[in-house]
């Protein structure tokens, strides 16, 4: 049973410049959250997908947009990308039950680099 | 606002000690209180996890105590090892309508000397 699984693993950025990331959720998983660490920091929410709708969403600004798609897996893009903006970015999926309502798993990031 | 309060920043024990992670919470409304395990390189891994209605709960080497009237909860891990060495973080989340979103700790990284 595959995990949560992102891609690329590592990305290098100018100031400026779009970017897209890329999420497939654990199996049987509906709902894809994501997240983005800075170095020494925890992970900070960005927003949640679920039906294919953002359903919440984290203090950050508009330049960050995300879509889901009708197989779950989801895409999170970032334009005119900032020197802050470099971190790590994290999927979370989660299939929210009447027991399991918050139980995420993550998947292993996408280390993003702005110069 | 920072509405979880994680300490100490970082921690190390001597294997086979005992190691301690506190944390703080500042919204009455979350009940949902998971801690996170995360090695360089990877994301976090779910460790343990603990809802208000019980005040410990044990699996393996690791329990949480959770103190619901002080806003408190904590981190044991006992018999600590070399490989248990990463970033713990701790979470708070509310389970009412759709807010399920994390909201974390800043992380302590602890270090198991053999």
């Amino acid at each position: 049973d595959a995990g949560v699984t992102q891609s690329p693993t590592h990305l290098i950025k100018t100031r400026g410049q779009q970017v897209t990331l890329r999420c497939s959720p654990k199996s049987g998983h509906d709902t894809v959250s994501w997240y983005q660490q800075a170095l020494g920091q925890g992970p900070q929410f960005i927003f949640q997908y679920y039906e294919e709708e953002e359903r919440q969403r984290g203090n950050f600004p508009d330049r960050f947009s995300g879509h889901q798609f009708p197989n779950y897996s989801s895409e999170l893009n970032v334009n005119a990308l900032l020197l802050g903006d470099s971190a790590l970015y994290l999927c979370a999926s989660s299939r929210p039950t009447r027991v399991a309502k918050n139980i995420q798993y993550f998947g292993a990031g996408t280390r993003l680099s702005v110069l | 606002q920072q509405q979880v309060k994680q300490s100490p920043q970082s921690l190390i024990v001597q294997k086979g000690g005992i190691s301690i992670i506190n944390c703080a919470y500042e919204n009455t409304a979350f009940d949902y209180f998971p801690w996170y395990q995360q090695f360089p390189g990877k994301g976090p891994a779910l460790l343990i996890a603990i809802r208000p209605d019980v005040s410990e709960k044990k699996e393996g080497r690791f329990t949480i105590s959770f103190n619901k009237s002080a806003k408190q909860f904590s981190l044991h891990i006992m018999d600590s090892q070399p490989g248990d060495s990463a970033t713990y973080f701790c979470a708070a989340s509310k389970s009412g309508g759709s807010n399920y979103k994390l909201t974390f700790g800043k992380g302590t990284l602890l270090t198991v000397n053999p």
